[in-house]
C-alpha cells in the first residue's frame, strides 16, 4: 500500500524558513517523480513544484509564485522528499501535500504551514 | 499567467449525469496537456480519478470518465451517487514551462 506522510509544518514568522518532509513507502520511491501541492484555507489546490527521479537527472520545476524561494530535494536512500521554504510570506499559509508521480497518483494527508507574525 | 478555468459549482440529481469541464487560457486543451482529474471531500486529501485525459486508476469507479470536449478536458459522471458530492479539480501540464496548473475546482452538489 502506498503511503505518503508529510511532516515539518508549523507556525513561522514572515521572512522565516521551514523545511517539510515527506516519508514514502509502498512503492519504488527512486523510480517516482514526486510533487508538492498546497491548499490555502478554504481555497483550491495549487501546484508548487516537482522533482524527477535521480536517474532522470533529479530536475526540478516550480510554479512561478515560488520565485526562487522554495527548493525541492530527495533522498532515495531514505525514501524521503523535502521542500525547503525560505522568505516565507503570509500568503504561503496552507496545507502542503506531497504526491507520487507528476500526475499525483497518490497523496499524503498534508501538513499545515502557518505564516504569521 | 496561465489560468485554468472550471465551473465554480454544479448541481445534479441522484442517478443523473453531469459533465465538468476544464479550459486553458492558452487555447484548446489537447491530449498533450495530459489532463488529470481529482476528487476532494471535506477534510480529506484529494484522490486521483483520471490521468492522461481518459485513463482510470484501479480504484476509479466506472461511472467516472474523462474526455476532450469542445477544446476542453471533461469529466463525466454517469449515474451519480450521493457520495459523489465533492470538489473536483483538473490539472493540466504545460510543456513549454514544464509546470502544471490546477483549475479552480468545481463544487458538485448532489440534490
Amino acid at each position: 500500500e502506498v503511503q505518503l506522510v508529510e511532516s515539518g509544518g508549523g507556525l513561522v514568522k514572515p521572512g522565516g524558513s521551514l523545511k517539510l518532509s515527506c516519508a514514502a513507502s509502498g512503492f519504488a520511491f527512486s523510480d517516482a517523480w514526486m510533487t508538492w501541492v498546497r491548499q490555502a484555507p478554504g481555497k483550491g489546490l495549487e501546484w508548487v513544484g516537482r522533482i524527477k527521479t535521480t536517474r532522470d537527472g533529479g530536475t526540478t520545476d516550480y510554479a512561478a509564485f515560488v520565485k526562487g524561494r522554495f527548493s525541492i530535494s530527495r533522498d532515495d536512500s531514505k525514501n524521503m522528499l523535502y521542500l525547503q521554504m525560505n522568505s516565507l510570506k503570509t500568503e504561503d499559509t496552507a496545507v502542503y501535500f506531497c504526491g507520487e508521480g507528476g500526475g499525483l497518483n497518490h497523496w499524503g494527508h498534508g501538513t499545515l504551514v502557518s505564516v504569521s507574525s | 499567467q496561465t489560468v485554468v478555468t472550471q465551473e465554480p459549482s454544479l448541481t445534479v440529481s441522484p442517478g443523473g449525469t453531469v459533465t465538468l469541464t476544464c479550459a486553458s487560457s492558452t487555447g484548446p486543451v489537447t491530449s498533450g496537456y495530459y489532463p488529470n482529474w481529482f476528487q476532494q471531500k471535506p477534510g480529506q486529501a484529494p484522490r486521483a480519478l483520471i490521468y492522461d485525459t481518459d485513463n482510470k486508476h484501479s480504484w476509479t469507479p466506472v461511472r467516472f470518465s474523462g474526455s476532450l470536449l469542445g477544446g476542453k478536458a471533461a469529466l463525466t459522471l454517469s449515474g451519480v451517487l450521493p457520495e459523489d458530492e465533492a470538489d473536483y479539480y483538473c490539472l493540466l501540464y504545460y510543456a513549454d514551462t514544464r509546470t502544471r496548473v490546477f483549475g479552480g475546482g468545481t463544487e458538485l452538489t448532489v440534490l
